[in-house]
């Protein structure tokens, strides 16, 4: 059974530029969330999708986007980069209203010069 | 919106003391508190959970402790080992939606 899987593992950006993260979620999960965790943090909210749409979203401005495909895998794009977003996006995924437990992918960490 | 204060950021203890975690949150109408466990390099992964209606739970070595009217819970690790060397994060959510607000981490070092 795999698990929750991201892509790419690392890369490199400059600022200005554009960014897209993918996610394909644990078997038998219909819900993916993404985070984003700077160094020596915890991780951030930024949105959660649940059938092709944006449930709910934290504090992150509108440069932060995202879509869930009808085979509930997902996409963070990030535009007009800033070295602020230099971090570890995380995704992660559940089943809708079952049991809390968020499963984590090993995450994309993005590096913007 | 919910916010969740860790305590300590760092913990250094020796192979087989105890290590205590501590966390307070915000929202009263928050019911389920994860934990997870981050090692280096690696994805978060939940390790405890506790709801609302519960004021302690265990598992083998790990326990945690929730005071609803206090706002505050805990972890507590007993005989440590080094695998024990992790960054651990609490995290409070509400509804039934888990998406939980994490703490800012705590970096626990067993030392052999």
């Amino acid at each position: 059974d795999a698990g929750v899987t991201q892509s790419p593992t690392h890369l490199i950006k400059t600022r200005g530029q554009q960014v897209t993260l993918r996610c394909s979620p644990k078997s038998g999960h219909d819900t993916v969330s993404w985070y984003q965790q700077a160094l020596g943090q915890g991780p951030q909210f930024i949105f959660q999708y649940y059938e092709e749409e944006e449930r709910q979203r934290g504090n992150f401005p509108d440069r932060f986007s995202g879509h869930q495909f009808p085979n509930y895998s997902s996409e963070l794009n990030v535009n007009a980069l800033l070295l602020g977003d230099s971090a570890l996006y995380l995704c992660a995924s559940n089943s809708q209203g079952l049991t809390g437990e968020l499963f984590f992918g090993e995450g994309s960490r993005l590096t913007v010069l | 919106g919910e916010n969740v204060e860790q305590h300590p950021s760092t913990l250094s203890v020796q192979e087989g003391d105890s290590a205590v975690i501590k966390c307070t949150y915000s929202d009263s109408a928050s019911n389920y508190f994860p934990w997870y466990k981050q090692e280096l390099g690696k994805r978060p992964q939940l390790i405890i959970d506790i709801r609302s209606n519960v004021g302690e739970k265990k598992d083998q070595r790990i326990a945690v402790t929730l005071n609803k009217t206090a706002k505050h819970f805990s972890l507590h690790i007993t005989e440590t080992q080094p695998e024990d060397s992790a960054v651990y994060f609490c995290a409070a959510s509400k509804g039934g939606s888990y998406i939980p607000t994490f703490g800012r981490g705590t970096s626990l070092i067993v030392h052999p």
